[in-house]
């Protein structure tokens, strides 16, 4: 089974509004930390922004907030208020204990703001 | 900066002709990972070293090799390409214990021609 799973393959968003990117994921693990990556179109991995398991209030890093609900198993990206420099792919990952903390990723999510 | 550095960038080769490509890093960081992207996918973990403690993956071809001379710098060899090990190949730091994010180089395009 899957372990990180992103529904959305890709998505249009007007400039300037939000768009939110769905992750969701699978471990028994209790201790375990959430990470989305940026990578546009030069390939470079850009980290975003970090939930650990054990935190109690969403994470939040500028213009991109982590949505988390322990119980449901997701971890969904906001980014508010988009900006054509925000076109890239998305990739939400996972490190836990049971994958020796090693992270995996999801299949990604290619987004493109439009003028 | 504190940084990953990969080069080359780009890197054309031939068919069966050994490659090296390289990473440094000056976070100081005590793992580094080299991963495989081909196009449209997710990165795939090779291998990754801790400290000077190598640990590759099940699955990574033996026609990939690293070597770590130092906590700076990492090398990823490629003994004999193929036409399929044309990808993007990222170069990752982390440390252990904490968050351990995994900070990424730019990358290395590899070409097989």
């Amino acid at each position: 089974a899957q372990k990180i799973t992103q529904t959305q393959p890709g998505m249009f968003v007007q400039e300037k509004e939000a768009v939110t990117l769905d992750c969701t994921y699978d471990t028994s693990d209790p201790s375990y930390g959430l990470f989305w990556y940026k990578q546009p179109s030069s390939g470079e991995m850009i980290f975003l922004i970090y939930q650990g398991s054990y935190d109690q209030q969403n994470a939040t890093e500028g213009r991109y907030s982590l949505n988390f609900q322990k119980a449901r198993k997701s971890a969904n990206l906001v980014i508010s208020a988009s900006q054509l420099g925000d076109s890239a792919m998305y990739f939400c990952a996972m490190r836990d204990f049971a994958a020796g903390n090693k992270l995996t990723f999801g299949g990604g999510t290619r987004v493109l703001v439009k003028p | 900066d504190a940084m990953v550095i990969q080069n080359p960038r780009y890197q054309v080769t031939q068919f069966g002709k050994p490659v090296t490509l390289s990473c440094s890093q000056t976070l100081n960081h005590n793992v580094m990972y080299w991963y495989q992207q081909k196009s449209s996918q997710a990165p795939k973990l090779l291998f990754h070293y801790y400290d000077k403690d190598f640990n590759n993956e099940a699955d990574t071809p033996d026609n990939f090799q690293s070597r770590r001379p130092n906590t700076s710098f990492c090398f990823l060899d490629i003994r004999s390409p193929g036409l399929g090990d044309a990808a993007m190949y990222l170069c990752a730091t982390s440390t252990r214990g904490g968050q351990e994010t995994q900070y990424f180089g730019p990358g290395t395009r590899l070409l097989v021609l």
